[in-house]
């Protein structure tokens, strides 16, 4: 079975600072997909980057990107110019694409500071 | 821009009523799911739904859990008989197929909040 996880229970970072959140997994398959999700106080879900694992290139959304190590089964997410809103929960996951299902991390919880 | 919308908000109830979680999935998706986070903790899959049937569950779906997708929009969760342990926020989630991509990205709803007394 897969496995996630992201070793860091909390993060801080100041307002306009960069912050790396990460995240390792365990699979031996060949075929699947890394998320990040970010969870705010309202415990909505909300889609932040995806990475297809066949792709070397790493996705980037905005002040979003990430470092997708394939061999070292690591994929963590850069956040630049860190704004207040970037407060929140942030949980990695791993798409099943055999079983069709996701595992998540245990999650992160950012802090920006002011 | 589309989204994944689930009633009610909150939910409250005693412990071995039947409770009914609804979803409405984004429409041109052909994938649904049902996940639950129980307070301070992960994400947990609990079923995923494609042509009408359920195509994989956890451990945690057992007896007490069907899923069903009565019309063209809704997607239902139903607990029969709640117990203290099933208080979680449950989260529903859709995927594409087709022209609408592929199923491995989920757009989650904004969760119902069990309370089981």
């Amino acid at each position: 079975a897969q496995t996630v996880t992201q070793s860091q229970p909390e993060m801080s970072v100041q307002e306009a600072e960069t912050v790396t959140l990460s995240c390792t997994y365990d699979t031996s398959e060949s075929d699947y997909y890394l998320f990040w999700y970010k969870q705010p106080p309202s415990r909505q879900m909300i889609l932040v980057i995806r990475q297809e694992a066949y792709k070397q290139q790493n996705a980037t959304e905005n002040r979003f990107s990430v470092n997708f190590q394939k061999a070292a089964k690591s994929f963590s997410l850069k956040i630049s110019d860190s704004q207040l809103g970037d407060a929140a929960m942030y949980f990695c996951a791993y798409w099943n694409t055999n079983a069709g299902k996701s595992t998540f991390g245990d999650g992160t919880t950012l802090t920006v500071k002011p | 821009e589309p989204e994944v919308t689930q009633t009610p908000s909150h939910q409250v109830t005693q412990m071995g009523q039947e409770v009914i979680l609804r979803c409405v999935p984004i429409s041109n998706h052909l994938y649904f799911y049902w996940y639950r986070q129980i307070l301070g903790q992960k994400v947990e899959f609990l079923v995923s739904f494609y042509n009408n049937e359920i195509s994989e569950k956890s451990e945690i779906f057992d007896d007490q859990f069907s899923v069903e997708r009565p019309d063209g929009s809704n997607f239902t969760l139903k607990i029969r008989s709640t117990k203290l342990e099933d208080s979680a926020m449950y989260f529903c989630a859709s995927s594409g197929g087709g022209l609408a991509g592929g199923p491995e990205t989920q757009y989650f709803g904004p969760g119902t909040r069990l309370l089981v007394l």
